[in-house]
């Protein structure tokens, strides 16, 4: 495709229910990243993957953030029992080459609401 | 956490004038990356400076680094309404990681 692809665009949870955002990456891009950027603020790093393999979790931000890319594209990031905390915006992000020594290409984002 | 720090917060300034935004950030750097957000939309890259390089151009915009400083500035010159947006600085710190760590942010606005 033309560009990142993030879906669904806009996503209302209950408290407490499972929720899954999908990215499609850019076609034959190698590094993948998801952000969580709240409310007028900077995105945050969530985690990063080279391909398949998950290199980087360590800004998921408790064990109900799930994160996979099992053919090295298509990523989904799972977050389970929703808190209301986690209301933002995910941003998933792919790059040409590894780490981000190349710009990064983001989609438009998820905005998830949890009430 | 962000690494980056931007200033100013918010900047208005009429159409045609020149916009300066500047970032500070913390640690030693591999290359710094600015990025523009219109509201509702995802991140566009700018630009990309590494930390060899003291300035760069692209158009209307200039990008000079100081690593003594550890600081930053963008510069859009003859500024248009269609710039108003978010500007974001971005590093990759020079460490083995791979996390591109993003500042808080300036919200720029145009006025015709």
């Amino acid at each position: 495709g033309a560009g990142v692809s993030q879906s669904p665009r806009y996503k209302v949870a209950k408290r407490g229910q499972d929720v899954a955002l999908r990215c499609d990456p850019i076609s034959g891009h190698v590094s993948l990243f998801w952000y969580q950027q709240a409310l007028g603020q900077g995105p945050e790093f969530l985690t990063y993957f080279q391909n398949e393999a998950q290199l980087d979790k360590s800004g998921l931000p408790s064990d109900r953030f799930f994160a996979e890319r099992p053919e090295g594209s298509v990523s989904t990031l799972k977050i389970q029992r929703t808190q209301q905390e986690d209301s933002a915006v995910y941003l998933c992000a792919s790059s040409f080459r590894d780490r981000a020594l190349w710009p990064l290409h983001f989609g438009n984002g998820t905005r998830l609401t949890v009430t | 956490s962000q690494q980056g720090e931007e200033d100013p917060q918010a900047l208005s300034i009429q159409e045609g004038e020149n916009a300066t935004m500047n970032c500070s950030y913390k640690t030693s750097i591999n290359n710094l990356q600015w990025y523009r957000q219109n509201s509702g939309r995802g991140l566009v890259h700018l630009i990309l400076i590494r930390s060899n390089e003291r300035e760069k151009h692209s158009g209307r915009l200039r990008v000079t680094l100081d690593t003594s400083k550890k600081s930053s500035s963008l510069l859009i010159t003859a500024s248009r309404a269609a710039d108003t947006a978010s500007y974001f600085c971005a590093t990759l710190p020079s460490v083995n990681t791979d996390k591109l760590i993003f500042g808080t942010g300036t919200r720029l606005q145009v006025f015709p």
